[in-house]
């Protein structure tokens, strides 16, 4: 079956402006997270939906936001872009409930 | 939150050769997982390891969750193993990674 698919791959954006990442789960799991990747930060959990529900969020500003719609596919935005924003945005989905994630490829964004 | 670290940092190996990586945390967890990243970025899960051991051709994972440590093994090493090695571990929902093993297998 098909794996999880992110669009765009790879983005430049200006600083102050925002950008919105798409992320298809697999077919059949209900559970979508989001994860920022960067050098100096390492991998870092932004937030999880289930069902259209935010259920767990970590420790990023209220600039990063996202949602899921009824067939699981999710978006993350963020808004008013800074230099320190640029990294690897990965998505992953799961059947929920501790069962193992599967990642995408990733969108990669620089922001200039 | 939960602290996580793994060592060795970097692991330079020959072809052939075997390793174990070690994940250690701070606190009781619900879940493990042991991903590969490879150099174009893609994570790769291995391992779904909360506790006891698990084997998948040449890689095997034990977790043992008492004394808050996770140890990767790799035998016979092979180039394609290349990559960055990371752990990650949910407690109450809260997932954190490590900082990954960075592992070059040389020919």
């Amino acid at each position: 079956k098909a794996g999880v698919t992110q669009t765009p791959r790879y983005l430049i954006k200006t600083r102050g402006q925002q950008v919105t990442l798409s992320c298809s789960p697999i077919s059949g799991h209900r559970s979508v997270s989001w994860y920022q990747q960067t050098p100096g930060q390492g991998l870092q959990f932004l937030f999880e939906y289930f069902s259209e529900t935010q259920r767990n969020k970590g420790n990023f500003p209220g600039r990063f936001s996202g949602r899921q719609f009824s067939n699981s596919r999710s978006e993350m935005n963020v808004s008013t872009l800074e230099l320190g924003d640029s990294a690897l945005y990965l998505c992953a989905s799961s059947l929920g409930n501790g069962n193992t994630i599967y990642f995408g490829e990733g969108s990669w964004l620089t922001v200039v | 939150g939960i602290q996580v670290e793994q060592s060795p940092p970097d692991l330079i190996l020959q072809e052939g050769a075997n390793s174990t990586l070690r994940c250690n945390f701070s606190d009781s967890v619900n879940n493990l997982q042991w991903f590969h990243q490879n150099p174009w970025g893609q994570l790769i899960n291995l391992f779904y390891i909360p506790s006891g051991t698990k084997q998948n051709g040449r890689l095997s994972a034990t977790t043992v969750a008492t004394e808050r440590y996770s140890l990767l093994y790799i035998s016979s090493s092979q180039t394609t193993d290349s990559g960055v090695y990371f752990c990650a571990v949910t407690n109450n929902n809260d997932m954190r990674f490590g900082a990954g093993t960075r592992l070059t297998v040389k020919p």
